[in-house]
């Protein structure tokens, strides 16, 4: 199956400061998304990007499907963007909607 | 509109037992999938359901189950607990087996004494 590997593990911030996560997967995708998971949990949804890029207020991520990446961008980073994130992809074809998710980035943003 | 619901939220279970998790998908959506997430890792995709029928299924032992029912809610069986199966259990909902998207409820923290 498809692997997803995501870096760094752990990124520690200044409140104001810009940060790039990374995420590489080993095959073709159809589906890769962005999560970020609060404290209590919860998976919100950022970005679904198997392609091209978006942007979201001070987020925003590009995925280049022919190199195997994506990247998340924080911009003038807050305490409250704290929290694990997580990419997510689903192999190309195929009838069902397996997500592999990757270990995460723990991020800290210190005020 | 409502997102994903799950319950309970929190269970404490005793090896051996079995434990039933609940799930209210989006409305309208057609598919419902079941994660686990041990704590430090990423979510681990359990099962897929789709239109009630079995789309996809993880590397998880026969101890674990699930159903979807008509009205596209769905239940996870965990039977004979085991320690190890102390886990935050995601569901997630999408429109297709295969759409845009996937959308995750709160989950349910369960753990085994």
């Amino acid at each position: 199956g498809i692997q997803v590997e995501q870096s760094p593990p752990d990124l520690i911030l200044q409140e104001g400061a810009n940060s790039t996560l990374r995420c590489n997967f080993s095959d073709s995708v159809n589906n890769l998304q962005w999560f970020h998971q609060n404290p209590w949990g919860q998976l919100i949804n950022l970005f679904y990007i198997p392609s091209g890029t978006k942007q979201n207020g001070r987020l925003s991520a590009t995925t280049v499907a022919t190199e195997r990446y994506s990247l998340l961008y924080i911009s003038s980073s807050q305490t409250t963007d704290s929290g694990v994130y997580f990419c997510a992809a689903r192999e190309g074809g195929g009838s069902n909607y397996k997500l592999t998710f990757g270990k995460g980035t723990l991020l800290t943003v210190n005020p | 509109d409502a997102g994903v619901t799950q319950s309970p939220t929190h269970l404490i279970k005793t090896r051996g037992q079995q434990v039933t998790l609940r799930c209210s998908p989006i409305s309208g959506h057609k598919s419902v999938s079941w994660y686990q997430q041990v704590l430090g890792q990423g979510p681990q995709f359990i099962f897929q359901y789709y239109e009630k029928e079995e789309r996809g299924r993880g590397n998880f032992p026969d101890r674990f189950s699930a159903r979807q029912f008509p009205n596209y809610s769905s239940e996870l069986n965990v039977n004979a607990l085991l320690l190890g199966d102390s886990a935050l259990y995601l569901c997630a909902s999408s429109l297709g087996a295969a759409s845009l998207g996937q959308y995750f409820g709160p989950g349910t923290r369960l753990t085994v004494t």
